[in-house]
This record gives structure tokens, C-alpha cells and sequence, in this order.
């Protein structure tokens, strides 16, 4: 059974960089040729993909965020990770990671991580 | 960006009702059109992938159908557990993007 586990900080100060890791247990990150996503939620809102990786390191972000974002992947430790920079309140949210297959939905989630941006 | 449009925002059903709910995509994305089902403090639930592929465990009087731009899923006989909030979710261009969601509440 495949579980992912997002893990980092609740509290983040403006201005500053958010850092999460995703930690997948029951698969290798590198068998299936699965991408490995970040989606973040607003409170109470919708959702928005923030970008994916596949375990060769090739990532995909989306425009809006593509100047603030770092998605890695740590292979030894079955794990990729977000960096989030330059914060303010408006990327407080909860934080996904998921799983897809090429075009196909995201079958996989984490149970997300609130990050809340405050000083 | 592809916009993807949901419909109604919310509806209010009773146990036993037929469900649909739309969903519009700015400009065609084939058949790489998914849904999820989302309860309140857990993540999303991919419930039908390509249109109308039914994920594994997800009951079948969930459905999905259309192409193009236009898309329905629809709960034949809505059931106690199913009252939660609906996505759709467009995987044929990056960005991935997601309908405004679909609240269904009790009657």
C-alpha cells in the first residue's frame, strides 16, 4: 500500500522560505514512472497544483509560482521535497503531495500539512 | 491556463436522489479529465480518471462521461458517505488545473 507523508514546518515567517519533504513508503519514488506532485490548498478554497517531479530531478511547475519554487528529490531517502520562497500570508494553505501517472489523476495523496505564513 | 467550470456550486440532495454535477473546460483537454471527492480535513480521493475509468474500491453508481469541453459525474443513488465536496481536474497541458469544486450537503 502506497502512503505519502508530508512533513515541515506549521508556522513560517513572511518573507522567509518554506521548506516540506514528502516521504513515500510501500513503492520506490523511481519504479513505475510516477511524477510526484505538490498541490496546496487555501483555506477553504480550491485547489492548485504547484508543480511535479519525476525521479530523473526533470520537474514542471506552474507559471504562477515557477519563480518561488524548488521541487527536489532525495532517491536515497524515497523522498522529494518544496521549497517555497519569498512567503506572505497568501500561501498560507495546506500543502499536498500526490502521485500521478503520465496524464493521468492523482491516485495518491498525503494526509497535507498546514503551513500558516505569520511573524 | 485551462478554466475549468463547475456546476452548480453546491446542491442540497437527500439519500436515494440522482446526482449530476458539470464541468466546462476553457478549450479541449480529450479525455484527461479526472474527479475527486474531498471531505472536510482529508485530502482529495481520485474517483474517476479519463472520463469514466472508476478507480479501484470506488463504488459503481459513480460515473463519469463526455470529451471535449464538456464533462458530468453523476451519483446514481446518493448514499450517506457521499456527501462531501466534488473536483474536477484537467491532466492534458501543464498547469494542471481544477474546477472550483462542487459542494453536495443534505437536504
Amino acid at each position: 500500500q502506497v502512503q505519502l507523508q508530508e512533513s515541515g514546518p506549521g508556522l513560517v515567517e513572511p518573507s522567509q522560505t518554506l521548506s516540506l519533504n514528502c516521504t513515500v513508503s510501500g513503492a520506490s519514488i523511481i519504479s513505475g514512472g510516477h511524477y510526484w506532485n505538490w498541490i496546496r490548498q487555501h483555506p477553504g478554497k480550491g485547489l492548485e497544483w504547484i508543480g511535479s517531479i519525476y525521479h530523473s530531478g526533470s520537474t514542471s511547475y506552474n507559471p504562477s509560482l515557477k519563480s518561488r519554487v524548488v521541487i527536489s528529490v532525495d532517491v536515497s531517502k524515497n523522498q522529494f521535497s518544496l521549497k517555497l520562497n519569498s512567503l506572505s500570508a497568501a500561501d498560507t494553505a495546506v500543502y499536498f503531495c500526490a502521485r500521478n501517472y503520465g496524464d493521468f489523476g492523482f491516485d495518491r495523496w498525503g494526509q497535507g500539512s498546514l503551513v500558516t505564513v505569520s511573524s | 491556463d485551462i478554466q475549468m467550470t463547475q456546476s452548480p456550486s453546491s446542491l442540497s440532495a437527500s439519500v436515494g436522489d440522482r446526482v449530476t454535477i458539470a464541468c466546462r473546460a476553457s478549450q479541449s483537454v480529450g479525455r484527461f479529465l479526472n474527479w475527486y471527492q474531498q471531505k472536510p480535513g482529508k485530502a482529495p480521493k481520485l474517483l474517476i480518471y479519463t472520463v469514466s475509468s472508476l478507480e479501484s474500491g470506488v463504488p459503481s453508481r459513480f460515473s463519469g462521461s463526455g470529451s471535449g469541453t464538456d464533462f458530468t459525474l453523476t451519483i446514481s443513488s446518493l448514499q450517506p458517505e457521499d456527501f462531501a465536496t466534488y473536483w474536477c481536474q484537467q491532466s492534458s497541458t501543464s498547469p494542471r488545473t481544477f474546477g472550483q469544486g462542487t459542494k453536495v450537503d443534505v437536504k
